[in-house]
């Protein structure tokens, strides 16, 4: 049980286009979703808290108009890096926590690359 | 600030052993503790949580909590080198979406 999935795995872009992935829980309903990035040799650095119906809950520093998250059902929450340039390159990591519960699930996350 | 530090590390331990990780923590609100491990370019993985304090075991896996010391760690008895790995220690915040408060990991190398 717990399965999250993510989607691309792997995603190469131009720079200036916009990127979305998907974050998916299988087996369970997730009221909140996480998105974090990571860079190399990096530690995890939360982006937003996203609950389910509600807008999402950026970290200080994270442009809200530049990383757009959707999380429109229990089940499903996308994140979108729009105009994206090379600095954006990181692998993005999603977790998901189901209601009442505060045990996070991560996704296998998306690796970002921005020529 | 709320924080959550550990050791970078590397800590190294022969094949077998027993390694031994710790994590310390400001918040003294904190009621969930949680242990992942993270293999080079994977995402993390949920090893173990606790709630209490004292220990809890969960196969070579033992979580110890103390609250008075703010400490939690993380015991991996008969480590394999496939142990190898990043441990991230992370901290609930029982305020603010109960977002997780993460430590920067302790790298672990299990020599064969």
């Amino acid at each position: 049980g717990a399965v999250v999935s993510q989607h691309p795995s792997r995603v190469i872009c131009k720079s200036g286009t916009s990127v979305k992935i998907e974050c998916r829980s299988l087996d369970f309903q997730a009221t909140t979703m996480f998105w974090y990035r990571q860079f190399p040799k990096q530690s995890l650095m939360l982006m937003a808290t996203s609950n389910e119906g509600s807008k999402a809950t950026y970290e200080q520093g994270v442009e809200k108009d530049k990383f757009l998250i959707n999380h429109a059902s229990l089940t499903l929450s996308t994140l979108t890096v729009t105009s994206a340039h090379p600095e954006d390159s990181s692998f993005y990591i999603c977790s998901a926590r189901n209601s009442g519960q505060e045990t996070q699930y991560f996704g296998p996350g998306t690796r970002l690359l921005v020529l | 600030q709320k924080e959550v530090e550990q050791n970078s590390g590397p800590l190294s331990v022969p094949e077998g052993a027993i390694a031994s990780l710790n994590c310390t923590y400001s918040d003294r609100g904190s009621q969930s503790f949680f242990w992942y491990r993270q293999y080079s370019g994977k995402s993390p993985e949920l090893i173990m949580f606790i709630y209490s304090n004292g220990d809890k075991e969960d196969g070579r896996f033992t979580a110890q909590l103390n609250k008075a010391s703010q400490y939690v760690s993380l015991l991996i008895r008969d480590s394999q080198p496939s142990d190898s790995a990043t441990y991230l220690c992370a901290v609930n915040n029982a305020g603010n979406n109960r977002k997780l408060i993460w430590g920067l990991g302790t790298s672990l190398a299990v020599n064969p």
